[in-house]
């Protein structure tokens, strides 16, 4: 099963420019999660918050949570070519497994 | 920190033919671990999740007599695709909880196993 969406399902920006990804979900959680996944490769570990929090921030990553509208956003400012790979979020409620969203691809030209 | 593997990396095998994976983890030990399958351009889709001595709980839609998990140890569980067809050509993916990691319990990921099937 899958928890819900990414927007947008796919993203093409220029070096330099700054990403925006935004995650809905379906039911209450106990904390979300963002991975990156470069192509063909394992999940990356991003940042995670707590469904107590608003808002988190990690180098050039921001990430927001509202529980009321169910929704995440994670921005990555100052994007580099680097930075091209697979976003997902993911959710836990308490005891369970983590439920990944469909993910964005983000494509980065330098 | 907390590392989890998995073996083989890649594997390719013929249809009809049963695949194990091993999925360990290497510094802690995981009561739980959990099984993702994940097919090109998607994402990964929960597919079981193992304890340590018992019974897997597999969700809706996987064949669990398709898919055997056994978690043995605390230290290594296994998925043996059995009698694999090119539909079951994906990325699995393995993950495991450990129970040191306070207060969120979280998961940690192995690398992933591309199984393709001829």
């Amino acid at each position: 099963s899958q928890q819900g969406e990414e927007d947008p399902q796919a993203l093409s920006i220029q070096e330099g420019e700054n990403a925006t990804m935004n995650c809905s979900y379906k039911t209450s959680i106990n904390n979300l999660q963002w991975y990156r996944q470069n192509s063909g490769r394992g999940l990356v570990h991003l940042i995670l918050i707590r469904s107590n929090e608003r808002e988190k921030h990690s180098g050039r990553l921001r990430v927001t949570l509202d529980t009321s509208k169910k929704s995440s956003s994670l921005l990555i400012t100052a994007s580099r070519a680097a930075d091209t790979a697979s976003y997902f979020c993911a959710t836990r409620q308490a005891g369970t497994a983590l439920i990944f969203g469909k993910g964005t691809t983000l494509s980065v030209s330098s | 920190g907390a590392v989890v593997s998995q073996h083989p990396s890649w594997v390719i095998c013929k249809s009809g033919t049963s695949v194990k994976i091993e999925c360990r983890s290497l510094d802690f030990q995981a009561t739980t671990m959990f099984w993702y399958r994940q097919f090109p351009k998607q994402s990964l889709m929960l597919m079981a999740t193992s304890n340590e001595g018992s019974k897997a709980t597999y969700e809706q839609g996987v064949e669990k007599d398709k898919f055997l998990i056994n978690h043995a140890s605390l230290t290594l569980s296994t998925l043996t695709v059995t009698s694999a067809h090119p539909e079951d050509s994906s990325f699995y993916i393995c993950s495991a909880k450990s129970p040191r990691t306070s207060p969120y319990n979280e998961q940690f990921f192995g690398p992933g196993t591309r199984l393709t099937v001829l």
